[in-house]
């Protein structure tokens, strides 16, 4: 079954600074792989998708994700952070099990300190 | 193009109670999901409706159900609720033929708390 693990449930980190947020799959199909950011107290927003071909993926807001097939990895990073990048990050898989859906990984809680 | 909307924002229930949650979908989207969100986890899939029939759920009971409109706008319902029903449900809306690919548009969720 396909899986997605987060593996800091919180990042902290000072304004400026680069930061990587760690996403680990598991799947034994080909993957369509996902970045979603969620601000406080609002629904989900796209940051950027992995389907084929280059695996450096270029997102909003100065985000970046690449995909290791190896390492079966889609880590999120960014160069320099701002205080309005402080949200939930969610890495997420899209599957057809019936229906296609999205399995989701427990989220990563991203605060940027001045 | 508007997106997807949800309402309402929050309510708050009485164990036992039934609930109705509601979600208009982005315009030229024929396909809505429902994804429930307990406080500090990942959204998890309840089920997906296209052209009014439900194509594929999750680990739910069928307390959780819902329904299609031919707008493509849609309705969870919650019969029963339990004190673990408290969460934010997420509607998403997808072209059908393009979900496993371009992902979804998410609404802002309605924060159901059960007291």
């Amino acid at each position: 079954a396909q899986s997605v693990t987060q593996l800091d449930s919180q990042v902290p980190v000072f304004e400026e600074a680069p930061v990587e947020l760690r996403c680990n799959y598991s799947s034994s199909v080909s993957v369509y792989l996902f970045w979603y950011v969620q601000y406080p107290n609002q629904g989900l927003q796209l940051l950027l998708k992995y389907l084929s071909g280059s695996t450096l993926v270029k997102g909003i807001n100065g985000f970046e994700a690449e995909f290791n097939k190896s390492q079966t990895s889609f880590h999120l990073r960014k160069p320099s952070v701002h205080i309005s990048d402080t949200a939930e990050y969610f890495c997420a898989v899209s599957i057809i099990q019936g229906a296609q859906k999205l399995v989701f990984g427990q989220g990563t809680r991203l605060t940027i300190n001045p | 193009e508007t997106g997807v909307t949800q309402s309402p924002t929050h309510l708050i229930k009485t164990r036992g109670q039934q609930v109705t949650l509601r979600c208009s979908s982005q315009s030229g989207h024929n396909t809505v999901s429902w994804y429930q969100q307990a406080l500090g986890q990942g959204p998890q899939f309840i089920f997906q409706y296209y052209r009014e029939e439900e194509n594929g759920r999750g680990n739910f009971p069928p307390r959780f159900s819902g329904l299609q409109f031919p707008n493509y706008s849609s309705e969870l319902n919650v019969n029963a609720l339990e004190l673990d029903d408290s969460a934010l449900y997420l509607c998403a809306s997808s072209l059908a033929t393009l979900s496993i690919f371009n992902g979804y548009t998410f609404g802002s969720g309605t924060r159901l708390t059960v007291v």
